[in-house]
């Protein structure tokens, strides 16, 4: 079975500073991988995935992640926070082969705050 | 391009009662899946729907069921509700391994 952790269930960090959430997934082969944002009392919004092609995988507003399968992570980072970037963040996984039919495993989340 | 859309956005239950959720999914997108999401936790995966047939079942209840339309669209509903039935009921839709999630249904049992 597939499984997601997420460490850290809240990330603080300053305007301006380094972003980096944490995501480490279970799986006897590859699956592909997402990264979702959830603002407050909205739904999730795909952020970038990875679907076995680069393993340097760029995302929208300025986020990115990197597959190392040696580490089994893909840890979701950007260089510069901004107050906008406060949201809850989760990873998710796709079994193995990734086809539309496969259901999404979700972390349980990381709370990021960006102070000024 | 309209993206998932879903409705009603809030709605209050009774213990007991029934409740019917909708969602549209994304234009050219032919697979539904619905997620329940508790008050801080991930979503937890309940079904999902590809040609008008329930293609995959997470761990949840008979009380638990869902329809999908010709057209894509699709309904959950929840028979016999629970207080712990109250959550955000998220839909995705999917094409190939692209899926967007819509905004969220908020169901509150009292």
């Amino acid at each position: 079975a597939q499984s997601v952790t997420q460490l850290g269930s809240h990330v603080s960090v300053s305007e301006g500073a380094l972003v980096l959430l944490r995501c480490n997934y279970s799986s006897s082969v590859p699956p592909y991988l997402f990264w979702y944002v959830q603002y407050p009392n909205q739904g999730l919004q795909l952020l970038l995935k990875y679907t076995s092609a680069a393993t340097l995988v760029k995302g929208i507003n300025g986020f990115e992640a990197e597959f190392k399968k040696s580490e089994t992570s893909f840890h979701l980072t950007k260089p510069s926070a901004h107050m906008s970037d406060a949201a809850e963040y989760f990873c998710a996984v796709l079994p193995a082969g990734g086809t539309s039919y496969g259901k999404l495993t979700f972390g349980q989340g990381t709370i990021l705050t960006v102070h000024p | 391009d309209a993206g998932v859309t879903q409705s009603p956005t809030h709605l209050i239950k009774t213990r007991g009662q029934q409740v019917t959720l909708r969602c549209s999914p994304k234009s050219g997108h032919d697979t539904v899946s619905w997620y329940q999401q508790a008050l801080g936790q991930g979503p937890q995966f309940i079904f999902q729907y590809y040609e008008e047939e329930e293609r995959q079942r997470g761990n949840f209840p008979d009380r638990f069921s869902g329809h999908q339309f010709p057209n894509y669209s699709s309904e959950l509903n929840v028979n016999a509700l629970l207080l712990g039935d109250s959550a955000l009921y998220l839909c995705a839709s999917s094409f190939a391994n692209t899926i967007y999630f819509g905004e969220g249904s908020w169901l509150t049992v009292v």
